[in-house]
């Protein structure tokens, strides 16, 4: 059964440009959140999509913005970037809402290097 | 809000040592459940254990164990026999159940290193 697909593993982008992630999750599940980590505020939540809508987000810009695909598979955009939004972004599956309530798969990651 | 302390930045033993990492939580909720992820190198989050709040029966899984205590808001997680292989970074994260706004709530996790 394959896990959780993050694409590019890594990236590297100027300030003000804009960046698409992707991930696919497991076969069968429905959920999808992103994650950002960086060293200073750790992990925090950016979103969360089912059945192509947004559930919930987390305290994030709005530069931040996601979307997810009749066939669960999720993507993330950041739009004008800033050094700050240099960090790794993690996607979680989940069979269904409440995502807490079945557990997440995470994936690898996507490393993102703003210069 | 829910809140997850991780106090131990990092933590060296010595291979074979056992090795506790705390986790302490702050919540109003009655039900959520608790989580223990490793870190390694290469950044995926390797899912370790989700605890129910309403269990409190600790958990032993061949080498690790986990202690957690609703009285203290604390969810323990033990390394019996530490090995290098071990070594990662561990977050303990806290998730309200039947789906809250926050996702999950990580601390900043505990860096442990195992020396041979």
């Amino acid at each position: 059964k394959a896990g959780v697909t993050q694409t590019p593993r890594y990236l590297i982008k100027t300030r003000g440009q804009q960046v698409t992630l992707s991930c696919s999750p497991i076969s069968g599940h429905r959920s999808v959140s992103w994650y950002q980590q960086t060293p200073g505020q750790g992990l925090q939540f950016l979103f969360e999509y089912f059945s192509e809508t947004q559930r919930n987000k987390g305290n994030f810009p709005g530069r931040f913005s996601g979307r997810q695909f009749s066939n669960s598979r999720s993507e993330m955009n950041v739009s004008t970037l800033e050094l700050g939004d240099s960090a790794l972004y993690l996607c979680a599956s989940s069979f269904s809402p409440p995502s807490v309530d079945y557990g997440y798969t995470f994936g690898s990651g996507t490393r993102l290097t703003v210069v | 809000a829910q809140k997850v302390t991780q106090a131990q930045t990092e933590i060296s033993v010595v291979e074979k040592e056992d090795v506790t990492l705390d986790c302490v939580y702050e919540t109003r909720d009655t039900t959520y459940y608790l989580f223990w992820y490793k870190q390694p190198p290469s950044g995926e989050l390797v899912f370790l254990i989700r605890r129910n709040s309403f269990d409190e029966q600790n958990e032993i899984s061949g080498r690790y164990s986990w202690n957690f205590q609703k009285s203290t808001s604390s969810f323990n997680f033990t390394i019996t026999a530490s090995q290098v292989v071990d070594s990662a970074v561990y977050f303990c994260a806290f998730g309200a159940s039947g789906g809250g706004a926050d996702g999950l709530t990580f601390g900043k996790g505990t860096h442990l290193i195992i020396q041979p």
